[in-house]
């Protein structure tokens, strides 16, 4: 079956714009997760939806940063003002269920900030 | 809060030669710990995983013990082939109601041939 997709794989732009990354979870899954990778490191959590609601973003670092699941399927993570230091990749996972079940991660969303 | 420390790489073996790839934890509570890769232009996968003291997670000839005592969950290969080069993180889940992940850096490995 279909896993996790996330658009566009890779998103340049310039400092100061607006960007939103789009996320596709696996079919019936109720929990999405988003973290960012930086070049070297391991991801880091954002942001973690139960359904449709935020149930924990502390790791959104500022609020430039905002994540959206209106109808609890796709989410959209979406950065204002964008920064240099916000360049990384931007993995998005979803996990079925409560409890202990396994996240699975999508490819990644590669943003540039020029 | 929850840290994963793994070992800085690159890690450079040959082909069969035995893998050990370090990973210690501080968490509160009673963790899960796994062991997640990543393949060249792939994203990132599940390897193997432990969720209690003592368990330990295997796939694919990769084996991991979680050792509450040293607060680590090591991996390790006894013989490695050049289709493992990939980066790998540890990784651990505290028991809090999200069960977000919390990574360690990531260690590259490179077999050659």
């Amino acid at each position: 079956g279909a896993g996790v997709s996330q658009t566009p794989s890779n998103k340049v732009t310039e400092k100061g714009k607006y960007v939103e990354l789009r996320c596709d979870p696996i079919s019936g899954h109720t929990a999405l997760y988003w973290y960012r990778q930086s070049l070297g490191q391991g991801p880091e959590f954002l942001i973690y939806f139960q359904g449709t609601g935020a149930a924990d973003d502390s790791g959104l670092p500022n609020d430039r940063f905002f994540a959206v699941r209106p109808e609890g399927s796709v989410s959209t993570l979406k950065i204002q003002r964008t920064e240099r230091g916000d360049s990384a990749v931007y993995l998005c996972a979803s996990r079925a269920g409560a409890g202990n079940n396994e996240q699975f991660f999508g490819p990644g969303t590669r943003l540039t900030v020029l | 809060g929850n840290s994963v420390t793994q070992m800085e790489g690159p890690v450079t073996l040959s082909e069969e030669a035995f893998l050990t790839i370090n990973c210690t934890y501080t968490a509160t509570g009673y963790p899960s710990l796994f062991w997640y890769v990543q393949y060249p232009g792939e994203g990132l996968q599940l390897l193997l995983k432990a969720t209690k003291a003592d368990d330990k997670g295997s796939n694919k000839g990769f084996e991991a013990t979680y050792r509450k005592e040293t607060t680590s969950f090591h991996l390790e290969k006894g013989s490695v082939q050049v289709s493992d080069s990939a980066v790998y993180f540890c990784a651990l889940r505290g028991d809090n109601a999200g069960n977000m992940l919390t990574f360690g850096g990531g260690t590259r490995l490179m077999v050659k041939p």
